[in-house]
């Protein structure tokens, strides 16, 4: 079974403060991992995956798989980074997203 | 980009009564599509697979005879929930994946809200 663990519901840092929204996922095979963001009266929408290796609006999220991890991290939070974050997972071969219970970021000025 | 509407983005309706929630990819044709239910506070839950011209993957626990899922043409799937009741208030969501860019990235409609008196 496909399991999403966000242990954070809620994360406040200081503008300009390092920040880490933490994941963990359970999964027997080989997952696809994604970040989706979730700003104020806006739609879900991908931030990140990690197939792609990409840096978004500063945000970065590397597999570890020893770890059974995907932690999305930021050195210098902004004030419009204020959203809640989801973390997903997938499997390589199938398309149904698991998702994690999401962190609500704030990042104070 | 993507994009995936849905209709109505707001909907009451009297306990007892079906409501039918409409979800479109605009600029992309989309074999599957997916419903999701979020409550207040709480993470987005997979309720169905919906697949173009083929019956529905329902996940464990939800009633399909309760939740009708029609997905009759490349661009168009609805989301029906007969004799509703105020336990049946939520959040709806659905998204869509693009056949065409060979990923598994979802795109997501704005929702639904769907309040049951």
């Amino acid at each position: 079974a496909q399991r999403v663990t966000q242990p954070e519901k809620l994360l406040s840092v200081f503008k300009g403060a390092p920040v880490e929204l933490k994941c963990n996922y359970s999964y027997s095979g080989s997952p696809e991992l994604f970040w989706y963001v979730q700003y104020s009266r806006q739609r879900l929408q991908l931030l990140l995956r990690h197939i792609s290796r990409e840096s978004i609006k500063g945000f970065t999220a590397d597999l570890n798989k020893g770890e059974t991890s995907f932690h999305l991290k930021k050195p210098f939070a902004q004030e419009e980074d204020s959203a809640m974050y989801y973390c997903a997972l997938s499997s390589t071969s199938g398309s149904r997203l698991t998702f994690g219970e999401g962190t609500q970021l704030t990042v104070n000025p | 980009g993507a994009v995936v509407s849905q209709h109505p983005s707001w909907v009451i309706c009297k306990s007892g009564t079906s409501v039918k929630i409409e979800c479109r990819s605009l600029d992309f044709q989309a074999t599957t599509m997916f419903w999701y239910r979020q409550f207040p506070k709480q993470s987005l839950m997979l309720m169905a697979t919906s697949n173009e011209g083929s019956k529905a993957t329902y996940e464990q626990g939800v009633e399909k005879d309760k939740f009708l899922i029609n997905h009759a043409s490349l661009t168009l799937s609805t989301l029906t929930v007969t004799s509703a009741h105020p336990e049946d208030s939520s959040f709806y969501i659905c998204s869509a994946r693009d056949p065409l860019q060979g990923n598994n990235e979802q795109f997501f409609g704005p929702g639904t809200r769907l309040t049951v008196l």
